[in-house]
C-alpha cells in the first residue's frame, strides 16, 4: 500500500516570491508520481508527473519538481508564482506495473497575494 | 463531450434517501474511478472499472455504496440510506487504460449534502 504525505494545508506566497509546496511518500514498491491542480471550481488537472528517467520534471506553466528516491519526496516548485498560480495542489502516487489507482496526498492551498 | 461530465453537480438529499450519481467518461476510455473528497481531504479511492468490469472496489466503505457501468461507458454510484457522513464532492475520472502511467481526467465532481 501507498500513502501520501503534503506536509503544508496552506501556502500564503506574495506574487513574484518562489515557492516550494512539500510532498512526501510512502511505498513499499516503486512507484509513478504526479502533481494535480484544483483550480477554484473546477476539476482536478495533471500537472506534472514523474514516470522514469530524468528526475527533474517540469509543467508547461513553469513549475518543477524533483524526485529524490533516498528521501521519498517529490517537491513542487516554482521560483516566482502568479497571482493564477492560486489553487490547491494534490501530489499522487500509483504502484508501478500495477493497475492500482491513484493514491492523493491531503492537498496544500496555495494562496498568492498581490 | 470534450472531458469527464458528472451529473447532478449539487445534490442535497434527506437522511436515509437513495441516491445516484452519474458518471459520462471521455469517449474511447476503457477505465473509469470513482473518488470521494471530504472537506479538507484529498481524493479517496472508491472503485474502478475497466470495461464493464469492477476491478477494484477496495475502496467501497460499506454495502450501502454500489457502482455500475453496464455497457462500459456510462457509470453511476448508487449509495442507499444516505447518512450525513456521506455528505462529500464525489469524483469520477477516466482514463484511456488502466495502468498507473495513463493520465486520468477527472471532472468537476457532484457535491452532495445529506440535511
Amino acid at each position: 500500500a501507498q500513502s501520501v504525505t503534503q506536509l503544508d494545508s496552506q501556502v500564503p506566497v506574495f506574487e513574484e516570491a518562489p515557492v516550494e509546496l512539500r510532498c512526501n511518500y510512502s511505498s513499499s514498491v516503486s512507484v509513478y508520481l504526479f502533481w494535480y491542480v484544483q483550480y477554484p471550481n473546477q476539476g482536478l488537472q495533471l500537472l506534472l508527473k514523474y514516470l522514469s528517467g530524468s528526475t527533474l520534471v517540469e509543467s508547461i506553466n513553469g513549475f518543477e519538481a524533483e524526485f529524490n528516491k533516498s528521501q521519498t519526496s517529490f517537491h513542487l516548485r516554482k521560483p516566482s508564482v502568479h497571482i493564477s498560480d492560486t489553487a490547491e495542489y494534490f501530489c499522487a502516487v500509483s504502484e508501478i506495473g500495477g493497475n492500482t489507482p491513484l493514491v492523493f496526498g491531503k492537498g496544500t492551498r496555495l494562496s498568492v497575494i498581490a | 463531450g470534450a472531458g469527464v461530465s458528472q451529473t447532478p453537480s449539487n445534490k442535497v438529499t434527506e437522511k436515509g434517501k437513495y441516491v445516484e450519481l452519474r458518471c459520462d467518461p471521455i469517449s474511447g476510455h476503457t477505465a473509469l474511478y470513482w473518488y470521494r473528497q471530504s472537506l479538507g481531504q484529498g481524493p479517496e479511492f472508491l472503485i474502478y472499472f475497466q470495461g464493464t468490469g469492477a476491478a477494484d472496489d477496495s475502496g467501497l466503505p460499506n454495502d450501502r455504496f454500489f457502482a455500475v457501468r453496464p455497457e462500459g461507458s456510462v457509470s453511476t454510484l448508487k449509495i442507499q440510506r444516505t447518512e450525513r457522513g456521506d455528505s462529500a464532492v464525489y469524483l469520477c475520472a477516466s482514463s484511456l487504460t488502466a495502468g498507473g502511467n495513463t493520465e486520468a481526467f477527472f471532472g468537476q465532481g457532484t457535491r452532495l449534502t445529506v440535511v
